[in-house]
Order: structure tokens, then C-alpha cells, then sequence
């Protein structure tokens, strides 16, 4: 079975001043992981995935994710915050020896706010 | 290119009442998603459905039934609606089939049952 762990239900940070939203998975095989940012009242939107490669991933808005497999993290990050970051996130796993056709496990989910 | 649409936004029913969510997409995705997200809990997997003619029980599947007639549509029926089934449903479509694609999700159903 796979899983995904957000342990924060709500991150504050100042304007200006770098992210993380943690997420930490578990999966039998490797694992295919993704950022979705959900703003409110409307559905989720892509971030950036990590499936293969490198193991820091960039994706929209500035985002960036770190995939750590000792750790089995793959926390979200920005260097610099911006008032409009202010979102709900949500980390998802899937577990790649399978067939994937049966969907994404998500997190349940971190409220990101960030301050002026 | 509208994506994935559904309909209604908004709903409120009462108890033992039915309705069909629908769900649409323009992408000609073959694989297609019905989760549920209350507050604090994430989103649940409820059905999905891999091409057209068939569907599979996600986690949450109870009280719950699809179909898939066609590519373009995914249609999630509530036959007896119980106050559990207060939520907002996503239904989302992905191209690929292990998942490195992501998915589309559409704007959501506000469903409360009272």
C-alpha cells in the first residue's frame, strides 16, 4: 500500500523569506511523486512531479521540490515567498511498479499562508 | 480547450434523494478520477475508470456508482444520499496510464446532504 504524510496542517511564513512544506511517502516500489496547490474554491493544479532523474525538480510559480530517497521525502520549497502563495497543497504518491491506472494517494493536504 | 467540466457546482439534497455528478472532458484522456475531499482528510479515490466500458472501485466506493460510455464523459450517481456523502467531489482525467502525466482536475462539486 502507499502513503503520504504531510505533518503540518498549516505553514506561516513571512513575505520574502524562503518555504518548505513537508511531505514525507511510503511506497513498496519506486515512487512518482507530485505538488498540487489547491486555491480556494477551485480544483488542483499541477505544481511539478518527480519520476526519474534528478532530484531536485522545478516546477511552476517559482516552485521546487527535493526528492530524498534515504529520507523518503519530497518536501516543497521556495526561495522567496509571495502573498499569492497562499494556497492549500497537497503531496501525492503513486507507486511506479504498478499500473498506475488506479490513481494517486495524497496527503491531507498543508495550509500555506504567507504574511505581509 | 475547456478541460474538465463539471456540473453542478453547487447542490444541496436531502437525505434518500438521488443525483448524477457529471463529469466531461475535451482531452480525449482514456483515464478518468472521482475523489472526495473533506476537510482535513485529503482527497479520497472513489471510482475511476480506465477507457471507455470500464470502471474500478477506488477506496471510498460505497454508496456510489459510474459509468463510462464514452471517452468524454464520467458520470458519478448517488442513489441514496446519507449526510457521509457531504463533500466536494473532483473528477479528474490524466493521458497516461502509471500516473507521470498527472491529472486535470475539474473545478469541484459542492455537494451537502441535509
Amino acid at each position: 500500500a502507499q502513503s503520504v504524510a504531510q505533518p503540518e496542517d498549516q505553514v506561516n511564513v513571512a513575505e520574502g523569506n524562503p518555504l518548505t512544506v513537508k511531505c514525507t511517502y511510503s511506497v513498496s516500489g519506486n515512487p512518482y511523486l507530485f505538488w498540487y496547490v489547491q486555491y480556494p474554491n477551485r480544483g488542483l493544479q499541477f505544481l511539478l512531479k518527480y519520476i526519474t532523474g534528478d532530484n531536485l525538480v522545478k516546477g511552476s510559480y517559482g516552485f521546487e521540490a527535493e526528492f530524498n530517497k534515504s529520507q523518503t521525502s519530497f518536501h516543497l520549497k521556495k526561495p522567496s515567498a509571495l502573498v499569492s502563495d497562499s494556497a492549500l497543497y497537497f503531496c501525492a504518491v503513486r507507486d511506479g511498479s504498478g499500473g498506475g491506472a488506479d490513481g494517486l494517494t495524497f496527503g491531507k493536504g498543508t495550509h500555506l499562508i504567507i504574511q505581509p | 480547450n475547456a478541460g474538465v467540466t463539471q456540473t453542478p457546482k453547487f447542490r444541496i439534497l436531502k437525505i434518500g434523494q438521488s443525483m448524477t455528478l457529471q463529469c466531461t472532458q475535451d482531452m480525449n484522456h482514456n483515464y478518468m478520477y472521482w475523489y472526495r475531499q473533506d476537510p482535513g482528510m485529503g482527497l479520497k479515490l472513489i471510482y475511476y475508470s480506465v477507457g471507455a466500458g470500464i470502471t474500478d472501485k477506488g477506496e471510498v466506493p460505497n454508496g456510489y456508482n459510474v459509468s463510462r460510455s464514452t471517452t468524454e464523459d464520467f458520470p458519478l450517481r448517488l442513489e441514496l444520499a446519507a449526510p457521509s456523502q457531504t463533500s466536494v467531489y473532483f473528477c479528474a482525467s490524466s493521458s497516461g496510464a502509471i500516473a507521470n502525466y498527472g491529472y486535470t482536475f475539474g473545478s469541484g462539486t459542492r455537494l451537502t446532504v441535509v
